[in-house]
């Protein structure tokens, strides 16, 4: 399978409990993007990955959230001491950045729900 | 004011019939983007779009950029059509093409 993988689809936590997602991008996509969709809404931009650097995060992606792209390839996503508004669905994009405009492929999301 | 909306939010329609769903945004833009989204959450890029207009089966994406308007048409739809709709901007910002401001979604359920 040569789309964007993402790990688990699903994860039900205890509130203040820690969660880590994974996200296995495209093999030749140098960017890596998360996203967090609530129910009813449109999905929001939390933080994006050149390589393996951190390029900009969403105010959104409070001091509990942090991600990483160690070596440029797979990324994870973990939120410390998880709370009931953390529930949603976390979603992973990839694409190869270029001087064009390419587009990007989406992971199948991982769905939290903190209880 | 969201800077994406979408119009209508739910869209009941019988198989067959040509299907219109509207995207206004009100900031500059490098790109616009539709997107599918199925129950299960998995998304699928249908276009990215610039200018004028984009034709994939019986998909049709169009785009006014003096207008800040952007229209996605589905020819003789089908039940399988049926799925959330996303309307999706790329900020002009000269970098991350998929920093994307999204539109909350269009709900398409197409009968039988």
């Amino acid at each position: 399978d040569t789309g964007v993988s993402q790990n688990p689809r699903h994860k039900i936590t205890k509130r203040g409990q820690n969660v880590t997602f994974r996200c296995d991008p495209i093999s030749e996509h140098n960017r890596l993007y998360w996203y967090r969709q609530t129910l009813g809404q449109g999905p929001e931009f939390l933080t994006y990955f050149q390589n393996e650097a951190q390029l900009e995060k969403s105010r959104l992606l409070s001091d509990r959230f942090s991600a990483e792209r160690p070596k440029g390839s797979f990324s994870t996503l973990e939120i410390q001491r998880t709370e009931q508004g953390d529930s949603a669905m976390y979603l992973c994009a990839s694409n190869r950045y270029t001087r064009g405009y390419t587009e990007a492929f989406f992971g199948q999301g991982t769905r939290l729900t903190v209880v | 004011k969201n800077e994406v909306e979408q119009s209508p939010q739910n869209l009941t329609a019988q198989e067959g019939e040509f299907i219109t769903i509207n995207c206004s945004y009100s900031v500059g833009i490098s790109a616009l983007h539709w997107l599918q989204q199925h129950p299960g959450g998995g998304i699928v890029s249908l276009f990215m779009l610039s200018s004028g207009k984009k034709k994939h089966g019986r998909l049709i994406a169009t785009i006014n950029i003096q207008e800040k308007h952007s229209s996605l048409h589905i020819t003789a739809s089908h039940p399988r059509d049926s799925a959330v709709y996303i309307c999706a901007v790329s900020p002009y910002s000269g970098g991350s093409n998929y920093k994307l401001t999204f539109g909350k979604g269009t709900l398409l359920t197409v009968n039988p």
